[in-house]
């Protein structure tokens, strides 16, 4: 069965404090996603990365950033939490290939970690 | 930059009642996802449609994709209470590793 994991389901922190969030992986994709989830924003994309120690910006990455040491491991950093950062914040991962060919990149959701700043 | 508008935001209906949800784009898509979300959980994939025109069904859930590639639905048969959720839609781009995700539509099924 697959299997993504954050390293935490809950988590409150003061603003200024440096954030750690860990993902793990355990089918061996390539492609890893950090989101976050506010209501009435859906999700959006801070940074995803496609191999060991690659990473590219998706729509909101001002704020964070990320490490992928790593396949199986993503982690999302927040340099200097802020209250606006509080959220929900959800990791996926993917591969771009299935057994049968290349896939339709559906991608594969952690628990999420809901952060509070404040 | 790809859209993808999902209608209605929110539906509240009674148990056995059936819905239909919406999710619609001026892009095409490779392929369509859709996703249910339960509270304090992450989305969990239901289906992926992938040429125009297909419809797949779930047991009591249809979904369909449209002929063009710009546009699904998902109806629910005899809502039940365990249907309760947020349903989002998503859409890859050919030769994109991302997904264009809608904001959902959030169902609650009153028993």
């Amino acid at each position: 069965d697959v299997k993504v994991t954050q390293s935490s389901r809950y988590l409150v922190k003061r603003t200024g404090e440096k954030v750690f969030l860990e993902c793990v992986q355990d089918m061996d994709h390539e492609n890893m996603f950090w989101y976050r989830q506010d209501p009435g924003l859906g999700l959006r994309l801070i940074y995803f990365s496609y191999d060991v120690k690659m990473k590219e910006k998706g729509d909101i990455p001002e704020g964070y950033s990320v490490s992928r040491e790593k396949k199986e491991r993503f982690s999302l950093i927040l340099e200097s939490a802020s209250t606006n950062q509080t959220s929900m914040y959800l990791c996926a991962s993917n591969s771009p290939w299935t057994a049968s060919g290349s896939s339709y990149n559906e991608q594969f959701f952690g628990p999420g970690t809901r952060l509070t700043v404040l | 930059t790809q859209l993808l508008e999902q209608s209605p935001q929110f539906l509240s209906i009674q148990e056995g009642e059936n819905l239909t949800v919406y999710c619609n784009s001026s892009s095409v898509f490779s392929s369509l996802q859709w996703y249910r979300q339960e509270p304090g959980e992450g989305p969990v994939l239901l289906v992926t449609v992938v040429t125009g025109g297909e419809v797949k069904k779930l047991k009591r859930l249809t979904f369909q994709f449209g002929d063009a590639r710009k546009d699904s639905s998902l109806h629910i048969t005899a809502a039940q209470p365990g249907d309760t959720g947020l349903y989002l839609c998503a859409g890859a781009g050919a030769g994109s590793y991302q997904l264009t995700f809608g904001k959902g539509t959030k169902l609650s099924v009153i028993p």
